[in-house]
């Protein structure tokens, strides 16, 4: 069965740390990956997406992921968190050749950074 | 521009009371979503549509029904609402299926749902 790990549930930081969000899958295929973000309040808004070719993917606001297959992971790092980050962090995936056009997510993670 | 609205925004009932959310999207997209999102669960599908007419239960489909009679509307209908489903509810359009190449889903602004 499909499933999305996400293995932190709420991470602290200060400002100007690093982060690194760990996602990890079960498909037994191609997949299309995604994260998005969740601001307090607001609607889901893609961070970033990862469809073939480079397994290094940027997004908005200086995130980036790395797909990495034999890891079955798709970690999003960002090198210096601000305090406008704080906001809820979600891992999806779509299966390759799924019909039901269905997003699998991960549980989500709660990034709070203080400034 | 392009989007998804949802409507409403927020709404507060009472278990029983029958009542629809509404779902546009002006993308002309053939699939549709609903999710509901719960602390600790992330977002889980409740029913998706693949074309006019054409719907079927996702992973918690019980206590909603939806209908796709147009290509532009999606509503998600809750014939007798109940305190466990008071959640946060995402509507969800994309050209196609979510694992083709290329295909991302495109997000309403979500409807924040309490049932007493």
């Amino acid at each position: 069965a499909q499933s999305v790990s996400q293995h932190n549930h709420h991470v602290i930081l200060s400002e100007a740390a690093s982060l690194e969000l760990g996602c990890n899958y079960s498909y037994g295929g191609t997949v299309n990956l995604f994260w998005y973000v969740q601001y307090p309040g607001q609607h889901l808004q893609l961070l970033l997406k990862y469809f073939s070719g480079d397994p290094l993917v940027k997004g908005i606001k200086g995130f980036e992921a790395e797909f990495i297959k034999s890891k079955f992971s798709f970690n999003l790092r960002k090198p210096s968190v601000q305090w406008s980050d704080t906001a809820e962090y979600f891992c999806a995936v779509g299966g390759r050749g799924s019909t039901l056009g269905r997003l699998y997510f991960g549980r989500g993670t709660q990034l709070t950074v203080w400034p | 521009e392009a989007q998804v609205t949802q409507n409403p925004r927020y709404l507060i009932t009472v278990t029983g009371k029958k009542l629809t959310v509404t779902c546009s999207q002006n993308m002309n997209h053939e699939y549709m979503s609903w999710y509901r999102q719960d602390p600790g669960l992330g977002l889980r599908q409740i029913y998706y549509s693949m074309n006019v007419e054409v719907t079927d239960k996702g992973d918690v489909p019980e206590g909603y029904k939806v209908s796709r009679k147009e290509k532009r509307n999606f509503p998600l209908i809750l014939e007798s609402p109940s305190p466990n489903q008071t959640s946060l509810y995402f509507c969800a359009s994309s050209p196609g299926p979510v694992g083709d190449t290329n295909t991302e889903a495109f997000f309403g602004q979500g409807t924040r749902l309490t049932v007493v």
